[in-house]
């Protein structure tokens, strides 16, 4: 069974560092990719970027300078970090599983991140 | 950025109902456009992939349709567990998701 689950820190303070866990089961990372999505309360989603198969990144252009995706095929994890942190960055933040035939199936519960001022 | 606009933003349908749901792309996307279904306080689920192919597990009164800039979701007879915001989502190129449809029940 196919499953990814998000831990990280409820609340931040602006000005710092996020630092979030994406931990998967049922498949591996080297067959896979995994992507990062986000929710700002009662908005739409934005797509952050990606950590494909092969270890490669590709980053949303407008969060590129602030984010870092990387992972641990060993101990089926991929992390996200985005520094700089600001109020607009709250929101809840999903990772997802990249798929050949459907880019992106797999969901996450997803974890609720606030960033204070 | 392709850009996604989705229309009615908001639907109000009774059950048992067809219903269509729109999304549109500001260039050609090649049918490289998933449907999501979130339901309040939950994930988004995939219903639909590449325009018309049904994710497996999910009931086939969801299909999906479309070509070039323009796509569809359609549920054939509206349950009331479909309540929830649809997503339309393409992969083209750089991934963009549209703002989401809200479906409501009569």
């Amino acid at each position: 069974q196919v499953q990814l689950k998000e831990s990280g820190p409820v609340l931040v303070q602006a000005s710092e560092t996020l630092s979030l866990t994406c931990t998967v089961s049922g498949f591996s990372l080297t067959n896979y990719g995994v992507i990062w999505v986000r929710q700002p309360p009662g908005k739409g989603l934005e797509w952050m970027g990606i950590i494909w198969r092969n270890g490669n990144t590709d980053y949303n252009s407008a969060l590129k300078s602030r984010l870092s995706i990387n992972r641990d095929t060993s101990k089926s994890q991929v992390f996200l970090k985005m520094n700089s942190l600001q109020t607009d960055d709250t929101a809840i933040y999903y990772c997802t599983r990249e798929s050949p035939h459907a880019f992106m199936d797999a969901w996450g519960q997803g974890a609720s991140v606030t960033v204070s001022s | 950025d392709i850009q996604m606009t989705q229309s009615p933003s908001v639907l109000s349908a009774s059950v048992g109902d067809r219903v269509t749901l729109n999304c549109k792309a500001s260039q050609n996307i090649n049918k490289y456009l998933n449907w999501y279904q979130q339901k309040l306080g939950e994930a988004p689920k995939l219903l639909i992939y590449n325009t018309n192919n049904l994710q497996t597990g999910i009931p086939s009164r969801f299909s999906g349709s479309g070509s070039g800039t323009d796509y569809t979701l359609t549920i054939s007879s509206l349950q009331p567990e479909d309540v929830a915001t649809y997503f339309c989502f393409q992969h083209n190129s750089w991934p963009t998701f549209g703002s989401g449809t809200k479906l409501e029940i009569k």
